[in-house]
């Protein structure tokens, strides 16, 4: 399978702990996205990589939340001391190219249950 | 005010009918538009991208954007009942904002 891909893809977890997830992009894609989304809302933009620098990071994203990637391929997004407004479906997107636009491909989420 | 708005609906339509789905924005910055399919519990699928104003044309699926009215749309002729599923506008200057999405049902 070449697409991007995540891991795991279903987290459960109790308030309190910290979780990591992982997303391997597309070989070659310089891009790396990655979205939260709740039931019945559209993906809400949390962070964006071009290789492996971090280019921007919503303002809604709290200290909690930390994303690396490192060496510009695999990339990791840790919450800490996780709360339920938490749960959601975490999404990871990668596109290669260098303007404004370039065709993302999403993974298929991990959803992440605070319980 | 959300950057780019959508209905989330929902709508349903019966099959052959064709379906309109539409997206507001506010920031004039954006320069491309796209249209993701997501079906239940997985990863949004891109179904069509427009640069900058103007009609594009895919099968059955026809795009416009009109930036003078921050406006754009998705036409679906002759819908199938798999064509059901959420479907999100979303706009891009550099990294992509999206819609709430607008979940489809059509009906044999």
């Amino acid at each position: 399978d070449t697409g991007v891909s995540q891991d795991p893809r279903h987290k459960i977890t109790k308030r309190g702990q910290n979780v990591t997830f992982r997303c391997d992009p597309i070989s070659e894609h310089n891009r790396l996205y990655w979205y939260r989304q709740t039931l019945g809302q559209g993906p809400e933009f949390l962070t964006y990589f071009q290789n492996e620098a971090q280019l921007e990071k919503s303002r809604l994203l709290s200290d909690r939340f930390s994303a690396e990637r490192p060496k510009g391929s695999f990339s990791t997004l840790e919450i800490q001391r996780t709360e339920q407004g938490d749960s959601a479906m975490y999404l990871c997107a990668s596109s290669f190219g260098q303007g404004a636009y370039t065709e993302a491909f999403f993974g298929q989420g991990t959803r992440l249950t605070v319980v | 005010q959300k950057e780019v708005e959508q209905d989330p609906g929902p709508l349903s339509v019966p099959e052959g009918a064709i379906v309109s789905l539409n997206c507001t924005y506010s920031n004039s910055a954006f320069q491309y538009f796209m249209w993701y399919r997501q079906y239940s519990r997985k990863g949004p699928e891109l179904l069509m991208y427009t640069y900058s104003s103007g009609n594009k044309e895919d099968g059955r699926f026809t795009a416009q954007v009109d930036k003078s009215s921050k406006y754009i749309s998705l036409f679906i002729r002759d819908s199938q009942p798999s064509d059901s599923a959420t479907y999100l506008c979303a706009m891009s200057d550099g990294d992509m904002r999206f819609g709430a999405g607008t979940r489809l049902t059509v009906k044999p």
